[in-house]
């Protein structure tokens, strides 16, 4: 069990346009779901902790209005990306964690690409 | 401020040889320490975390309060541990979620 899913897992969008990736915990509710991004041969960052419910929690240095995040339920988040731009190119991951344990399992990723 | 290092991007060993990678970190509360793998094209997993002080696929990692440490050890390298891995720090920030930070990764590659 614990599986978590992202879709799309590639997308290509013109600069100026809105994407939305999905995040969904399969087969277990997940209270609180992250959203990493990570750059080619670096690390993960953490962007913005969601919780279900209420708004999201954003990392230093994140703009709120440009990565917009809804956790509507116990199993899906959402996080767009408005009006993208070619450095907002990256791959986004999420991780979700069962409720109650400290745990996070993490989705397989979704690379965007912005022309 | 948290922040987690890895002072090794590449670590290189020959398979059956014992393997460290060396994880510090800075938190001024009790923190949560992870180690995370990622295999080659493959989500990230947690392998292990310090408070169930268990050990997985032969890998052990004690928390060292005293040199703020967490490192991951595994007495007999074997080539399918050749992955990237990360340690993370978790310090709680409110009721609901993790403040986590990961470090920057060290990649091993164990050779035949």
């Amino acid at each position: 069990g614990a599986v978590v899913s992202q879709h799309p897992s590639r997308v290509i969008c013109k600069s100026g346009t809105s994407v939305k990736i999905e995040c969904r915990s399969l087969d277990f509710q997940a209270t609180t779901m992250f959203w990493y991004r990570q750059f080619p041969k670096q690390s993960l960052m953490l962007m913005a902790t969601s919780n279900e419910g209420s708004k999201a929690t954003y990392e230093q240095g994140v703009e709120k209005d440009k990565f917009l995040i809804n956790h509507a339920s116990l199993t899906l988040s959402t996080l767009t990306v408005t009006s993208a731009h070619p450095e907002d190119s990256s791959f986004y991951i999420c991780s979700a964690r069962r409720t109650g344990t400290y745990e996070q399992y993490f989705g397989p990723g979704t690379r965007l690409t912005v022309t | 401020a948290q922040r987690v290092t890895q002072p090794e991007k590449l670590l290189s060993v020959f398979k059956g040889a014992p393997v460290e990678l060396k994880c510090n970190y800075s938190y001024s509360g009790s923190p949560e320490l992870f180690w995370y793998v990622q295999y080659s094209r493959q989500r990230l997993q947690l392998l292990l975390r310090h408070i169930s002080r268990e050990s997985i696929k032969g890998f052990t990692a004690d928390l060292n309060k005293g040199e703020t440490s967490f490192h991951l050890k595994k007495p007999f390298a074997q080539e399918e541990d050749s992955a990237m891995y990360y340690c993370a720090l978790s310090g709680g920030r409110d009721n609901y979620g993790q403040n986590f930070v990961f470090g920057p990764g060290t990649r091993l590659s164990v050779l035949p």
